[in-house]
């Protein structure tokens, strides 16, 4: 059956702050993950991805994280903008033909 | 690059019909699409992996009679909602995969459909 609609954890930033939005993940033998941004009534999309030999990635104002360690990944996004406002969900690829799983998500409010 | 489009953006249709969505890769081919669904406030359900010229794999619990899937193209897959109910009211989304700057085969999606079924 479907389940029970969750509540989305928010992360509220002030316009020009720095934002951290985490994820945990469970899969030890994931090698590759993802960060996507999605709009109210869009689709995901892509704005960074790190390989597990990796612990740090850089993008434009963002960065990813991953501590292997822990199973924990991390999304910065640096001066904080309006239209960052989105859900943020970060994906692992299990390693079958490109498949992910997707994590529960991160809604992220930029106050002015 | 990786532009993947869906169409209906949204539609409304009568409890019994069926409705048929189609996921296109723009300017790319991909020999593999994957279809989601996602219900209000929560994260994204994978449904179904369809595979060029071959049959989709199902994931648990969705009935493949229900929910029909074609990759007939590189670049067209469709999803085919067969006696939709109110139940399967949702967000349909389309990923296709291809590659980005480094080389890493990765998932890029569509905007989505939207689906009541009254």
């Amino acid at each position: 059956g479907e389940s029970v609609g969750l509540h989305l954890p928010t992360l509220s930033v002030q316009e020009g702050d720095n934002s951290i939005i985490n994820c945990a993940y469970s899969n030890s033998a994931s090698d590759y993950f993802i960060w996507y941004k999605q709009e109210s009534g869009k689709g995901p999309q892509f704005i960074i991805d790190i390989r597990s030999n990796m612990d740090k990635r850089q993008g434009q104002r963002v960065t990813v994280l991953l501590n292997k360690t822990v199973k924990h990944l991390s999304l910065q996004i640096a001066a904080t903008q309006p239209g960052d406002s989105a859900v943020y969900f970060c994906a692992e690829n299990t390693g079958t033909a490109s498949k992910l799983t997707f994590g529960t998500g991160t809604r992220l409010q930029v106050t002015l | 690059g990786a532009v993947v489009s869906q169409h209906p953006s949204w539609v409304i249709c009568k409890s019994g019909t069926s409705v048929k969505i189609e996921c296109r890769s723009l300017d790319f081919q991909a020999t593999t699409m994957f279809w989601y669904r996602q219900f209000p406030k929560q994260s994204l359900m994978l449904m179904a992996t369809s595979n060029e010229g071959s049959k989709a794999t199902y994931e648990q619990g969705v009935e493949k009679d229900k929910f029909l899937i074609n990759h007939a193209s590189l670049t067209l897959s469709t999803l085919t909602v067969t006696s939709a109910h109110p139940e399967d009211s949702s967000f349909y989304i389309c990923s296709a995969v291809s590659f980005t700057e480094a080389r890493q085969e990765t998932q890029y999606f569509g905007p989505g459909t939207r689906l009541l079924v009254l």
